[in-house]
């Protein structure tokens, strides 16, 4: 079983400025994954960044990227040059076990400043 | 490619009433997913298929909650009856792989 908590449920950035979502997490398995999703208004879940727990890179896709801590069982996000349409519910989730359920957060609301 | 369909994208029924949601796939991918996604919390799985069968219905509370995969293709999802808590929105997902699930648009459905 995974449990995930995001335990910022609103953010803000000014434009081009960088943020960070933070997100821990616990698993009791051993191969998972661990994911951003980003949802806009309009409720589409669209993909932002994957990291495989067996890699010790941090996942990098654009300008976003992951600082990944194993041990600590953190996940945080950092979102660069911010953008007005990066402005979004942002969830951290985790996938493992026989299924590779997902597992998510609650979210945290990203408002982006101009 | 064309992405997850769903059908409809909103609904408002009484409760005691009973609601059908509809789900299309992405063309291939085996896996498809139901999730409940109550406002302000993050989704919560329902009931996950591998094709035709069902993996996972561990959070589905089955007896007013039933889906079905025909073929291994398009799904249903219904709830008969319907009770206030349920009013949420319904995203469907489908996969090719384990590490990546592809989400449709929702249904927002609202019980009164």
């Amino acid at each position: 079983a995974q449990t995930v908590t995001q335990s910022q449920p609103e953010m803000s950035v000014q434009e081009a400025e960088t943020v960070t979502l933070s997100c821990t997490y616990d698993t009791s398995e051993s191969d998972y994954y661990l994911f951003w999703y980003k949802q806009p208004p309009s409720r589409q879940m669209i993909l932002v960044i994957r990291q495989e727990a067996y890699k010790q890179q941090n996942a990098t896709e654009n300008r976003f990227s992951v600082n990944f801590q194993k041990a600590a069982k953190s996940f945080s996000l950092k979102i660069s040059d911010s953008q007005l349409g990066d402005a979004a519910m942002y969830f951290c989730a985790g996938s493992g076990g026989s299924n590779y359920k997902l597992t998510f957060g609650k979210g945290t609301l990203l408002t982006v400043n101009p | 490619e064309a992405g997850v369909a769903q059908s409809p994208r909103y609904k408002i029924i009484e409760k005691r009433q009973s609601v059908a949601f509809w789900c299309n796939p992405i063309s291939g991918h085996a896996t498809l997913y139901w999730y409940q996604q109550i406002l302000g919390q993050g989704p919560k799985l329902l009931i996950q298929f591998q094709n035709n069968g069902v993996v996972d219905d561990s959070q589905l509370p089955k007896d007013r909650f039933s889906a079905e995969r025909l073929k291994g293709v398009d799904s249903t999802l219904k709830i008969q009856p319907a009770k206030l808590e349920d009013s949420a929105v319904y995203l469907c997902a489908s996969s090719l792989t384990v590490y990546e699930q592809y989400f449709g648009p929702g249904t927002r459905l609202t019980v009164t």
